[in-house]
């Protein structure tokens, strides 16, 4: 099993839409969690951390399910300048940081 | 602040040709890591720096790849003698400590010919 996993999509959802990515970890003693957004030929570049309690940052929702070993994101009404690749990471109990391979997002208008 | 610099932008070079990428890190930031991306493999880590010192080079491919970090200002990735499948974006990333945000710079494009 993969230690980060996300699902590469594309999602094409339309304008306003409502998407929700997944991330799931296999490392049970993972302790820090973020979402990067990556645009085409460019680097990676923070979106939000992911806090036990969940966290919000306008459209953005970002929550951790410890039990299940995963994280999301949920974007609200999409715009067509969301559309890049989501990256979630995931920080080990070693401290080794691992990226999962990205989420595809196309907001059409 | 300027951000994570890195350097060259692009590199084309041959197989057999020794390789060198350059990174300075945001001033203050205690850790360092070193990334390479490719289309079939994501983004994989290659090595990180805490305090100049390596703590994890598990991710570097072989030993044609080795990366220093003499001060805290300065790293470098070397691959001697560079090959076809090296070809990839090569990322320097720094952070206040390394279970932080990282900020990444923007990339070597390495061609390998």
């Amino acid at each position: 099993r993969k230690e980060v996993e996300q699902d590469p999509g594309p999602f094409n959802v339309p304008e306003g839409a409502t998407v929700a990515f997944n991330c799931t970890y296999s490392n049970s003693a993972s302790q820090s969690f973020f979402w990067y957004r990556q645009d085409c030929r460019k680097e990676p570049k923070l979106l939000m951390s992911v806090y036990s309690s969940g966290n919000e940052d306008g459209r953005f929702t970002a929550q951790l399910n410890r039990a299940s070993q995963y994280i999301s994101l949920l974007i609200r009404d999409s715009k067509l300048s969301d559309s890049a690749t989501y990256l979630c990471v995931v920080t080990g109990g070693y401290q080794k940081v691992t990226f999962g391979t990205g989420t595809k997002l196309q907001v059409i208008p | 602040d300027a951000g994570v610099i890195q350097s060259p932008r692009h590199e084309v070079t041959e197989m057999g040709q020794e390789v060198t990428l350059r990174c300075k890190p945001i001033s203050g930031h205690n850790s360092l890591f070193w990334y390479r991306q490719t289309m079939m493999r994501g983004l994989e880590l290659l090595i990180y720096f805490n305090n100049n010192v390596p703590i994890d080079d598990s991710g570097m491919p072989e030993d044609r790849f080795s990366a220093k970090m003499p001060n805290a200002s300065f790293s470098t990735l070397k691959i001697q003698p560079s090959e076809p499948r090296d070809s990839a974006v090569y990322f320097c990333a720094s952070s206040l400590h390394d279970y932080n945000e990282q900020f990444f710079g923007p990339g070597t494009r390495l061609t390998v010919l």
